[in-house]
């Protein structure tokens, strides 16, 4: 089993759609969650942290299940600039790793 | 703030040769940087945590006599691929954690690396 599992994607959406991404993850000690997005061809960038209270930020609203090693995004009314591959992270334990899903790609359409 | 640069950000090289790649913190001080690598259409591979003035901790299946990793200042960490082969081509993305944050790490831009 893969330590972090998302959605496989890719996700085909018009405009103003509402899309949620799935990950889970195997190490119950993991302690920090975050989702990061991955433009074609570049680096990663922190979209942003997830904690267990739940947490939005504009259109994205990220939910973490502790019980049920559970993590979710879901993004509102979305934009062709959220064309990207979304990536679900969780720290690996020890000395700061982190560990990446194998991404899912959002395409949104006009 | 925080942000990480990389040097080169792409290069070309033949099958043998050696090829160093810089990840500097710019703003900030990195007692901990990390080196990652991604195949197309794959995610993010951890290789190995670069820690200043220690030797870096290789993931398994990561040989460290081919990836050699220098971190010899709070900003400054470099890999070197040893003997590039094709099957390294491949690009590289370096991190680094903010000292004394909560696991959150800044990425350089990657160096894509291509081995003829």
């Amino acid at each position: 089993r893969k330590e972090v599992e998302q959605d496989p994607g890719p996700f085909n959406v018009p405009e103003g759609a509402t899309v949620a991404f799935n990950c889970t993850y195997s190490n119950s000690a993991s302690q920090s969650f975050f989702w990061y997005r991955q433009d074609c061809r570049k680096e990663p960038k922190l979209l942003m942290s997830v904690y267990s209270s739940g947490n939005e930020d504009g259109r994205f609203t990220a939910q973490l299940n502790r019980a049920s090693q559970y993590i979710s995004l879901l993004i509102r009314d979305s934009k062709l600039s959220d064309s990207a591959t979304y990536l679900c992270v969780v720290n690996g334990g020890q000395g700061g790793k982190l560990i990446f899903g194998q991404g899912t790609e959002l395409s949104v359409k006009p | 703030g925080a942000v990480v640069s990389q040097h080169p950000s792409r290069v070309i090289c033949k099958s043998g040769t050696s090829v160093k790649i810089e990840c500097r913190s710019l703003d900030f001080q990195a007692t901990t940087m990390f080196w990652y690598r991604q195949f197309p259409k794959q995610s993010l591979m951890l290789m190995a945590t670069s820690n200043e003035g220690s030797k870096a901790t290789y993931e398994q299946g990561v040989e460290k006599d081919k990836f050699l990793i220098n971190h010899a200042s709070l900003t400054l960490s470099t890999l070197t691929v040893t003997s590039a082969h094709p099957e390294d081509s491949s690009f590289y993305i370096c991190s680094a954690r903010v000292q004394g944050s909560s696991y959150e790490q800044y990425f350089g831009p990657g160096t894509r690396l291509t081995v003829t």
